[in-house]
């Protein structure tokens, strides 16, 4: 069984620009988490979505938004992006509401320059 | 709100010895999760082993056990038998259990050195 892919493995943007992330889930997953690893700030939780609707969102400006298809895949968008968004973003993907077990991804490695 | 506390930033072991790494937690929640997750330099983060707090019974997933002390907040990971392959940062997470699932909130990581 494939485990939550994501892509890119790394992007490069320059400040001001825009940046578009995306995660697959686990099959027969319907949640998914993202959050950010920056050097120095330990993991921090961005979003969560169930079902195609937002659950939760954490501490973060709006310019960091997100969806999710009907496919349960998930997309995370950081607009006007600034040198402190550098980080690994990583997504993680559970069995639905009930489920308190989170499996992770690989992460994409956004670098901000 | 929650916080998670791992105070050993760093930590080294020699192959097959013991070492085990601290967390603990704030919450004014009765019922709750707790996870260590494993990040190698790979960077893929991997669930080792969970607590669900309204059991009393640690936790174990062969060489991983855990000693949860609910009155003292206390949840440390001990590992046994050291392999070259746990050389990795070790997370502690906390995630509430009101009901459904919900964000993981983590500690700051312990960076664990398995040597020859």
């Amino acid at each position: 069984e494939a485990g939550v892919t994501q892509s890119p493995t790394h992007l490069i943007k320059t400040r001001g620009q825009q940046a578009t992330l995306r995660c697959s889930p686990i099959s027969g997953h319907t949640s998914v988490y993202w959050y950010q690893q920056a050097l120095g700030l330990g993991l921090q939780f961005l979003l969560w979505y169930d079902e195609g609707e937002e659950r939760n969102r954490g501490n973060f400006p709006p310019r960091f938004s997100g969806r999710q298809f009907p496919n349960y895949s998930s997309e995370l968008n950081v607009n006007a992006l600034e040198l402190d968004d550098s980080a690994l973003y990583l997504c993680a993907s559970s069995q639905g509401l009930a489920d308190y077990e989170q499996y992770f991804g690989p992460g994409t490695r956004l670098t901000v320059t | 709100a929650q916080t998670v506390t791992q105070s050993q930033p760093e930590m080294s072991v020699q192959e097959a010895e013991t070492v085990t790494l601290s967390c603990t937690y704030d919450t004014s929640e009765s019922n709750y999760y707790l996870f260590w997750y494993k990040q190698p330099p790979s960077r893929q983060m991997i669930l080792v082993i969970r607590q669900e707090a309204y059991k009393q019974q640690n936790a174990t997933e062969n060489r991983f056990s855990v000693n949860f002390q609910k009155a003292a907040k206390s949840f440390s990971l001990k590992i046994s038998d050291s392999q070259l392959g746990d050389t990795a940062m070790y997370f502690c997470a906390f995630m509430t259990g009101a009901g459904t699932a919900s964000k993981l909130t983590f500690g700051t990581g312990t960076r664990l050195q398995v040597t020859l």
